[in-house]
């Protein structure tokens, strides 16, 4: 069965710091990954995706994801990070092999402090 | 452009009633989805419409069953309604040509069961 585990509650970092939000995943076949963030009282929000191609995946807002076959991870990380980047993240996967459902991690809080 | 809509975007129901939630999705996205938020479940994916066909499927009771219009409006329906089932509901429409992803929530429909 698939997972995704975001080993993180809880990351504080200072404004123009980069910043790094952790995920790991496990599927039986090849990944579709997902990130996702949840601003207060403003939604859920897509990221960015990565199906296949460059390691390195460019989504909104200046965040990037860079995927790791061997590690199994799809970390999310910010050259320089903004007091409005503090939300929730949530990174999710899903099987390409199979009909699969997504998968979420149980979201990574991220406090940056000015 | 008009976002997604949901409605209701809230509703309080009594355990033992069934709900139906409606979305709306952005003019030209022909793919639907339907998530759960709950502080103890964290975000879970209910199913994905593409079409007006059910793509992928979630781990839920067949308590909970959706469909999609030919003008992709898509709604989701509880039956027989249980305490646990009170939640934040999202809907997503997403457009993907080739490589290029794109996915917009609604603000949600806040279900509450008494």
């Amino acid at each position: 069965a698939q997972s995704v585990a975001q080993p993180e509650d809880q990351v504080n970092v200072a404004e123009g710091n980069p910043l790094t939000v952790k995920c790991t995943y496990s599927v039986s076949g090849n990944p579709y990954l997902f990130w996702y963030v949840q601003y207060p009282n403003r939604g859920l929000q897509f990221l960015l995706k990565y199906i296949t191609g460059d390691n390195l995946v460019k989504g909104s807002y200046g965040f990037e994801a860079e995927f790791n076959k061997s590690q199994t991870s799809f970390h999310l990380k910010k050259p320089s990070a903004l007091v409005s980047d503090s939300a929730l993240y949530f990174c999710a996967v899903r099987d390409l092999s199979g009909n699969t459902p997504l998968v979420f991690g149980k979201g990574t809080r991220l406090s940056v402090i000015a | 452009k008009a976002g997604v809509t949901q409605t209701p975007r809230y509703l309080i129901k009594t355990r033992g009633q069934q709900v139906t939630l409606s979305c709306s999705p952005i003019s030209g996205h022909r793919s639907v989805s339907w998530y759960q938020q709950t502080p103890g479940q964290g975000l879970q994916f209910l199913f994905e419409y593409f079409s007006e066909t059910q793509r992928n499927k979630g781990n839920f009771p067949g308590r909970f069953s959706g469909r999609q219009f030919s003008n992709s409006r898509s709604e989701m329906n509880v039956s027989t309604l249980e305490l646990g089932d009170s939640a934040l509901y999202l809907c997503a429409s997403s457009l993907e040509v080739g490589l290029v992803y794109e996915q917009y929530f609604g603000p949600g429909t806040r279900l509450t069961v008494t």
